[in-house]
């Protein structure tokens, strides 16, 4: 079975300051791995993803991030927050091949601080 | 637009009653999805197709009932039996595939018990 862990349910950031959003997996078999964005009162999308090939993933929104094996981590980055960047982030993992449900963690608030 | 049209946006439910969600896609998506979202808990997987006539129960299926008759239409009946039902519900929908692999989200439905 797989899971996904987030690291701290709220992370508060100055506007223009980097973001880091924490999220470590686990996963028997080579995972598929994504980062959803949700607003308020408004369902999800999606931030970015990795599912094979180059482990440095770009997003929307100038949002990235590195899929590192050895250390089942997942962690979204950011340069420079923005106001707008103020919402609920989601990380996700299903296993790969095949049809596979997909799990999602807890979810971090991200809050920008102008 | 292509999406997922969720309705009501606000549902309340009285004591034994059972209520219906609906939700409706024009993506022609095989797979549906029904999560529950909690504060600080994440999404949860409540049912889940995979194609027309067929579904499965996800990880919190208890209390809750779905069809699904036609591609479009993948519509959450919440029983009596569910005694915690006030929660956000997001229909899905989803292609998987390394390329293509993503989940998309209806705008939810917020139940609340009267």
């Amino acid at each position: 079975a797989q899971s996904v862990t987030q690291l701290g349910s709220h992370v508060s950031v100055s506007e223009g300051a980097l973001v880091l959003l924490r999220c470590n997996y686990s996963s028997s078999v080579p995972p598929y791995l994504f980062w959803y964005v949700q607003y308020p009162n408004q369902g999800l999308q999606l931030l970015l993803k990795y599912t094979t090939g180059a482990t440095l993933v770009k997003g929307i929104n100038g949002f990235e991030a590195e899929f590192k094996k050895s250390e089942t981590s997942f962690h979204l980055t950011k340069p420079s927050a923005h106001m707008s960047d103020a919402a609920e982030y989601f990380c996700a993992v299903r296993p790969s091949g095949g049809y596979q449900k997909v799990t999602f963690g807890t979810g971090t608030k991200l809050q920008v601080i102008p | 637009d292509g999406g997922i049209t969720q309705s009501p946006k606000y549902l309340f439910r009285k004591e034994g009653q059972n209520v219906t969600l609906s939700c409706e896609q024009n993506l022609n998506h095989d797979a549906m999805y029904w999560y529950r979202q909690d504060p600080g808990q994440g999404l949860r997987l409540i049912y889940y197709s995979q194609i027309v006539n067929d579904f499965q129960k996800g990880d919190i299926a208890e209390g809750y009932s779905v069809s699904r008759e036609k591609k479009e239409s993948f519509p959450l009946t919440v029983t009596s039996a569910q005694k915690n039902p006030t929660a956000f519900y997001l229909c899905a929908s989803s292609v998987q595939g390394a390329a293509n692999e993503k989940l998309f989200f209806g705008s939810g439905t917020q139940l609340s018990v009267l």
